[in-house]
């Protein structure tokens, strides 16, 4: 079966930290991408993660371990702008991405 | 340097008419997906498709929907005798697995498709 869970909403203040989790058991694994989502628009490419370990990409970072199925993108000096929908995604063999329900970010000044 | 395009932005049908949407992925690309988002839903995987070929349609349901990418022009995804649950946002995204590491799937701005 294929499963990818992610909290449904998440607070946060401006200029703070925050975590976005995301487990997932799925048939096969290719890769996992987070995405950015704004209300009414197209979902936007964030990071990748393939192989266990942290990637790193200015504000944003993205964690795997594939051995837990489990991963994380930690959004640092949160701004205003940031207050958007982020989706976890696992890619399977056939190249299809299957994805979570999505995790509502509100960042409060 | 277009991205993804998708057309029409918004569509509105009656119960049982046809609907028709396109999908021009980005320069370069030659494999399209298409996804649907239902309203406080995550998206959905339909159909995976190359230039004249279908790769993947495990996620179409078996009847009123096809799909096509032919050797010109844009990726239709057709509806046929719409009912009120077809209702959503339909995201079309374009890859390059030749050009790209990651194969990193680009999305268009959907068609948001209202079923009256």
């Amino acid at each position: 079966g294929q499963n990818i869970d992610q909290p449904t909403e998440m607070t946060a203040t401006e200029g703070a930290i925050v975590q976005i989790n995301c487990t997932y058991q799925t048939s096969g694994f290719n890769g996992l991408f987070w995405y950015q989502q704004h209300a009414g628009e197209a979902p936007t490419f964030l990071s990748y993660n393939v192989l266990d370990g942290l990637e790193e990409k200015g504000r944003f970072s993205s964690f795997l371990s594939r051995s837990k199925g489990y991963s994380y993108l930690l959004l640092k000096e949160l701004q205003m702008k940031d207050s958007a929908s982020y989706l976890c995604a696992v890619r399977s063999y056939t190249d299809k991405l299957i994805f979570g329900t999505g995790t509502r970010l509100q960042v409060f000044p | 340097n277009a991205g993804v395009m998708q057309n029409p932005r918004h569509l509105v049908r009656r119960r049982g008419q046809e609907a028709r949407l396109r999908c021009s992925p980005m320069k370069g690309h030659s494999h399209v997906y298409w996804y649907r988002q239902l309203p406080e839903e995550g998206l959905k995987f339909m159909v995976y498709l190359q230039k004249e070929n279908i790769i993947d349609e495990s996620g179409m349901p078996k009847e009123r929907f096809s799909a096509e990418f032919p050797k010109e022009g844009p990726s239709i995804l057709r509806i046929q005798q719409v009912v009120r649950g077809d209702s959503a946002a339909y995201f079309c995204a374009s890859s390059n697995p030749w050009t790209s590491r990651t194969d990193t799937q680009y999305f268009g701005p959907g068609t948001r498709l209202t079923v009256l």
